[in-house]
């Protein structure tokens, strides 16, 4: 069964503190894996795509990578603007190009 | 750019009453329309998407239906809703597969 699992559920840092989430994936066939940002109250805002392994993207403080089991998100000196929910999702050759299977996200809460 | 509106923000409902919720999307033709429902404590799951005007497809069985009348317009509509129904409904587009989603704001619906 395809699954996403996203860790830790919640992070607290302090401004400055960098640090990592973890997206790990079972899925047959990735085609693509998505990260997103939510605010309280929002729709997810879109982030990076990533296709294969080895690819990395990057976006002010955020560094996205990819292996073949799992994404990080890595966070370089956050600053309080950085607090939110951080959602990844997959799309599988066996769920179709369609369907994005997403995680139930990591609370990052960054401390002045 | 494009944009994706969604109306109302929020919405309470008692059980057995109607539903429509509306999306339209602007500045791009032909795009891939979404509808999620992210429960608490839950990744979003997909309900429909449609790539063209009249064509649905349902990844759910539920007690809800979806349209799109115009290019860029999709309905999100019940006949009775239950208070399974509750939760927070988002509407995505695309511009096609394996591309990211971009989402709206979202409706808040309480069944009461």
């Amino acid at each position: 069964e395809d699954q996403v699992t996203q860790s830790p559920e919640a992070l607290r840092l302090q401004e400055g503190e960098s640090s990592s989430l973890n997206c790990s994936y079972t899925v047959s066939g990735l085609r693509g894996l998505f990260w997103y940002r939510q605010d309280p109250g929002k729709g997810p805002e879109f982030l990076f795509t990533l296709y294969s392994a080895g690819e990395e993207k990057e976006k002010e403080r955020l560094k996205a990578t990819l292996t073949k089991k799992e994404s990080f998100l890595h966070i370089t000196a956050p600053k309080p603007e950085d607090s939110a929910t951080y959602l990844c999702a997959v799309q599988a050759a066996q769920t179709g190009a369609n369907n994005l299977f997403f995680g139930t996200g990591t609370r990052l809460t960054v401390i002045p | 750019s494009q944009t994706i509106h969604q109306w109302p923000a929020t919405l309470v409902q008692p059980v057995g009453s109607p539903l429509s919720l509306e999306c339209t999307v602007e500045g791009t033709s032909n795009p891939n329309l979404y509808w999620y429902r992210q429960a608490a404590g839950r990744g979003l799951q997909l309900l429909f998407y449609s790539v063209g005007i009249g064509q649905i497809s349902s990844e759910v069985p539920q007690n809800l239906s979806a349209s799109r009348p115009q290019d860029r317009q999709f309905i999100l509509s019940s006949k009775k809703l239950l208070l399974s129904d509750s939760g927070f409904y988002l509407c995505a587009w695309s511009k096609g597969p394996l591309q990211p989603q971009h989402f709206g704001d979202g409706t808040r619906l309480s069944i009461l």
